[in-house]
């Protein structure tokens, strides 16, 4: 039962261009949608989130958007830079005590300078 | 400031044999969770460790077992390998168990363990 899907496996954008990343969940519980990026041979590291009862959050060059209605999010970078060439891991979790993150499985960005 | 570190990097065992995963977490961070990242795919979560007690768990056997010593570092046990559990295992430390957009997550490098 997949909970988090990003059907996108890659995603190749242009120098300076917008990258978006697309991300798609069943389980209308979930509290907060957070993104990380993982470079290899790193762990993930946290780069924004977004909580339920809103549908932006900007930080810098990255802003989250979330429609509740239709069951998405999408992650937006403007504009995109060679450093952000990564992994890119959608996750949703449940509020509460002992919770989890359920992530999705991932979309590898490619920054073409 | 060190994050979460993580031994050993790399491991290689065969079918039926144990292995011990080690983590010790961000400073100022006293709950540890464990995730497994097969390849192509994201993270799941294995369980979760606070005040030296499994307060969570994922869908795994119970071949999977944890300990959180006093200091807050974690291991992470696995008995009977088996072929399927070649995988990234992840571990990754908060400030408390209730992990939020505020209290996130900070994940360690990764052991990659084979099994043949």
């Amino acid at each position: 039962d997949q909970q988090v899907k990003q059907n996108s496996p890659s995603l190749s954008v242009q120098e300076g261009r917008i990258s978006i990343l697309n991300c798609d969940y069943t389980n209308s519980m979930f509290d907060y949608f957070l993104w990380y990026k993982k470079y290899p041979a790193e762990g993930p590291t946290f780069l924004i989130s977004i909580s339920s009862i809103k549908d932006k959050n900007e930080d810098g060059r990255f802003t989250v958007f979330l429609n509740k209605s239709a069951k998405h999010l999408s992650l937006h970078i403007v504009p995109s830079q060679p450093g952000d060439s990564a992994v890119y891991f959608c996750a949703a979790l449940v509020e509460g005590y002992g919770n989890k993150l359920v992530f999705g499985a991932g979309t590898i960005l490619r920054v073409k300078s | 400031d060190a994050g979460v570190t993580q031994s050993p990097t790399h491991l290689i065992k065969t079918r039926g044999q144990q292995v011990t995963l080690r983590c010790s977490p961000k400073s100022g961070h006293d709950t540890v969770s464990w995730y497994q990242q097969a390849l192509g795919q994201g993270p799941q979560f294995i369980f979760q460790y606070y005040e030296e007690e499994e307060r969570q768990r994922g869908n795994f056997p119970d071949r999977f077992s944890g300990h959180q010593f006093p200091n807050y570092s974690s291991e992470l046990n696995v008995n009977a390998l088996l072929l399927g559990d070649s995988a990234l295992y992840l571990c990754a430390s908060s400030l408390s168990p209730k992990i939020s957009g505020a209290n996130v997550l900070t994940f360690g490098a990764g052991s990659r363990l084979t099994v043949l």
